[in-house]
C-alpha cells in the first residue's frame, strides 16, 4: 500500500469548473512534489514544496495553483483547465530536497478535461 | 546538465529468460541514480537507487543494477522474468542542481513478458 494518498483517482471536469487535486503524507517528509504525466511518457515535474514553501515552479500555467497548508498536505487546484491538461497528476514526497533520496509516489489522480 | 538516456523503448521477453534494460547518464557531478517501476495505473515504486555506495546494487523483485562510471552506464538485470515484472521502468538521475531530489527521467522502457 503506498504512503502517499491522493484523493480523488478520477475526476472530470469541463474548461469552466474549478476544482482541486489532494495530496496526503504521514512519513514526516519536508519535500513534496506534483508531477504530469501523460500517456507512454515520463513524469513531467510541475512543483516541488520544501518544508512548507515553494521551492521550484517549472514555468507551470497559472491555471494550476499549487498550496500547501501544511507539511503534511499537498493541494493542487484547477481552474479554467484546456482538453490538453488531460492526464495522470503525481504527488510525490521525499524525506528532504537536499537528500539523495528515493521519492515516494501516490498512485496519482487521472483528470480528464472536457 | 545531467540527463538520461533509456536505449531501448520497448523489450519484449519469455517467461524466465533474463531480463536487461538498459541506461546510460551524462552528469557533470558524481550522480545518484535511480530505477523505478511503473504498473498500469499505478503510481512509480523505487526498485533500486546508487547513491556512491557499492557499484552493483540489490533491489527488489529480485533486480539489480551495475554502476559502470567508465562507460557512464547503469543497466537493470534480473535473472528470471516472471509475469509480475510486466510495466514500465524509468531510470532516473538526480539534479543536483536543483537540490539532489531525483528530477531528472529517462523516457522509459515497456517491459512485455510473453509466457
Amino acid at each position: 500500500d503506498t504512503e502517499v494518498t491522493q484523493t480523488p483517482k478520477h475526476l472530470v471536469m469541463g474548461m469552466t469548473n474549478k476544482k482541486s487535486l489532494k495530496c496526503e503524507q504521514h512519513m514526516g517528509h519536508r519535500a513534496m512534489y506534483w508531477y504530469k504525466q501523460k500517456a507512454k511518457k515520463p513524469p513531467e515535474l510541475m512543483f516541488v514544496y520544501s518544508y512548507e514553501k515553494l521551492s521550484i515552479n517549472e514555468s507551470v500555467p497559472s491555471r494550476f495553483s499549487p498550496e500547501c497548508p501544511n507539511s503534511s498536505l499537498l493541494n493542487l487546484h484547477l481552474h479554467a483547465l484546456q482538453p490538453e491538461d488531460s492526464a495522470l497528476y503525481l504527488c510525490a514526497s521525499s524525506q528532504d530536497l537536499g537528500v539523495p533520496g528515493e521519492l515516494f509516489f501516490g498512485e496519482g489522480s487521472r483528470l480528464t478535461v472536457l | 546538465a545531467q540527463s538520461v538516456t533509456q536505449l531501448d523503448s520497448h523489450v519484449s521477453v519469455s517467461e524466465g529468460t533474463p531480463v536487461l534494460l538498459r541506461c546510460n547518464y551524462s552528469s557533470s557531478y558524481s550522480p545518484s541514480l535511480f530505477w523505478y517501476v511503473q504498473h498500469p495505473n499505478k503510481g512509480l515504486q523505487l526498485l533500486l537507487k546508487y547513491t556512491s555506495a557499492a557499484t552493483l546494487v540489490k533491489g527488489i523483485n529480485g533486480f539489480e543494477a551495475e554502476f559502470k562510471k567508465s562507460e557512464t552506464s547503469f543497466h537493470l538485470t534480473k535473472p528470471s522474468a516472471h509475469m509480475s515484472d510486466a510495466a514500465e521502468y524509468f531510470c532516473v538521475v538526480s539534479d543536483r542542481l536543483r537540490g539532489n531530489t531525483p528530477l531528472v527521467f529517462g523516457k522509459g522502457t515497456r517491459l512485455s513478458v510473453i509466457a
